[in-house]
């Protein structure tokens, strides 16, 4: 199949750490990405990974990838109330026809309660 | 810089209507394309560009059509509208294929009753 899987909600308090887990299906992806989406706003990009990378580390952020697993996630340090937002795993699959056009997930509803 | 915009951000029709969404970007951006964003169902490609004179389609195409005269401008149109088209629509953009940043308007939401 071509879903790429998100938990649709994840609840956690101010300060605490936040993981977002996404499972993908082309293990032949080059890019796996997280955008953000604040309310009532377009997505911005927060961060990439090759593929041929375990971790890469930004500031608050660490994202891990298991090509063995096909799994991503986004681990938020410290999570404040403004990282509430929807996140979105995207994928760029190399099958026939898709172009490199990403395929988004469904996105993880983030809330930090205070 | 304005980056991507989006007219209208609202928008309501009856069915059967016509209209454009427009989008435009001021990056000289070759790949543009356009997404609907529906609960729960995260976002899907409706159609997209990798340069003037050059569309292609998505994954949900059906009832819309683009063209792409210009680098900049990338209009979206409903044909007749229907209510299975009422959504949040959103345009990006990106340097030269959509494995680069993309780059997201604000989204028009548009209602079909």
């Amino acid at each position: 199949g071509e879903d790429v899987e998100q938990s649709l909600f994840l609840s956690v308090r101010e300060g605490d750490s936040s993981v977002i887990n996404c499972t993908y299906t082309d293990s032949s992806s080059t890019y796996l990405y997280w955008y953000k989406q604040e309310p009532g706003a377009g997505l911005q990009l927060l961060t990439y990974i090759f593929s041929n990378m375990d971790m890469k580390q930004d500031q608050r952020l660490t994202v891990l990838l298991n090509k063995k697993d096909k799994h991503l996630s986004l681990r938020i340090a410290d999570t404040q109330t403004g990282d509430s937002a929807i996140y979105f795993c995207a994928e760029t699959p190399n099958y026939g026809g898709s172009q490199g056009n990403l395929i988004f997930g469904k996105g993880t509803k983030l809330s930090v309660k205070p | 810089n304005a980056g991507v915009t989006q007219t209208p951000k609202f928008q309501v029709l009856k069915t059967g209507q016509s209209m454009t969404l427009q989008c435009a970007q001021d990056m000289n951006h070759e790949y543009m394309s356009w997404y609907r964003q529906d609960p729960g169902m995260g976002l899907r490609l409706i159609h997209y560009s990798v340069g003037a004179g050059i569309t292609d389609q998505g994954e949900v195409p059906n009832g819309y059509n683009v063209s792409r005269s210009t680098t900049e401008d990338f209009p979206l149109r409903l044909l007749s509208a229907a209510p299975s088209q009422t959504s949040v629509y959103f345009c990006a953009s990106s340097y030269s294929n959509p494995r680069h940043e993309q780059y997201f308007g604000p989204g028009t939401r548009l209602t079909v009753t």
